[in-house]
C-alpha cells in the first residue's frame, strides 16, 4: 500500500520569508513517481512537479526548489522569498509507474503568506 | 485556459433529488478521474476510467455512478442525493498510453450543497 503523510495542516507565514512544506510517502515499489499539485483558492489543482525515484537530483524553477531523498522517504518543497499570490493548498502525491497506477494524495498543507 | 470542464460549479439541491454532474476535456485524454474533496481538504478517489466503456470504484466507496460512452465526457450521477454527498467534487484526466504518466489535469470543480 500506498502513504503519503504532510504533517503540516497549516503553514502561516509573511510575505518574503522562506518557507518548506514536508512530505514523506511510503511505498513498497522500487520505481515510482512523486508529485507536487498546488490548488489556489479558484478550486482547481495545478500541476508543480513530477520526479522520477532514479532522479535524486535537487530541482530549482524560480523561486520554487524540491529535495528528493530517498534514504529518508521524502519530497519537501521550498519556496523562497514567499509571495501573498503563494498562499494556496498544497499537494504532495505518489504512484506507481504503471499505466494502470492512480495517485496517491497526502491531506494537503494550506499556505497563507500575509503582506 | 482550461482543457477540462465542469459544470455546473456551484449546485444547491434538495435531499432526494437526481443530479448529474459533467466533464468534459478536449485533450483526447484516455484517463478520467472524479475526486470528492471534503472540507478538511483531503482528496480521495471515488471513480476512475481507463477509456470508453471502462469505469472503475475508486478508494473511496461512493453512492454515485460514473459512465464513459465518449471519450471527451465522463460525468458522475447521483440518484438520490443526501446532506453527506456535500463537497467538492474535482474532475481530472491524462494521457493513458504511457506508464506512468499521471500527471493529472484538473477541471475547476463542481461543488454541491445538499440541503
Amino acid at each position: 500500500a500506498q502513504k503519503v503523510t504532510q504533517a503540516q495542516t497549516e503553514i502561516s507565514v509573511v510575505e518574503k520569508e522562506d518557507v518548506t512544506l514536508d512530505c514523506v510517502y511510503e511505498t513498497r515499489d522500487t520505481t515510482y513517481y512523486l508529485f507536487w499539485y498546488k490548488q489556489p483558492p479558484s478550486g482547481e489543482l495545478v500541476f508543480l512537479i513530477r520526479r522520477n525515484s532514479f532522479d535524486e537530483q535537487n530541482e530549482i524553477s524560480g523561486r520554487y526548489s524540491w529535495n528528493f531523498q530517498k534514504s529518508t522517504s521524502s519530497f519537501n518543497f521550498t519556496i523562497t522569498a514567499s509571495q501573498v499570490v503563494d498562499s494556496a493548498v498544497y499537494f504532495c502525491a505518489l504512484s506507481g509507474v504503471s499505466g494502470y497506477s492512480t495517485l496517491t494524495f497526502g491531506k494537503g498543507t494550506m499556505l497563507l503568506v500575509s503582506p | 485556459e482550461a482543457d477540462i470542464y465542469q459544470t455546473p460549479r456551484y449546485l444547491v439541491i434538495g435531499t432526494g433529488k437526481k443530479i448529474t454532474l459533467e466533464c468534459s476535456q478536449t485533450m483526447g485524454h484516455d484517463k478520467m478521474y472524479w475526486y470528492q474533496q471534503d472540507p478538511g481538504m483531503e482528496l480521495h478517489l471515488i471513480h476512475y476510467s481507463y477509456g470508453v466503456n471502462s469505469t472503475e470504484k475508486g478508494d473511496l466507496s461512493s453512492e454515485s455512478t460514473v459512465s464513459r460512452i465518449r471519450t471527451e465526457h465522463f460525468p458522475l450521477t447521483l440518484e438520490s442525493a443526501r446532506p453527506s454527498h456535500t463537497s467538492q467534487y474535482l474532475c481530472a484526466s491524462t494521457q493513458g498510453r504511457m506508464a506512468g504518466a499521471n500527471v493529472l489535469t484538473f477541471g475547476a470543480g463542481s461543488r454541491l450543497t445538499v440541503l
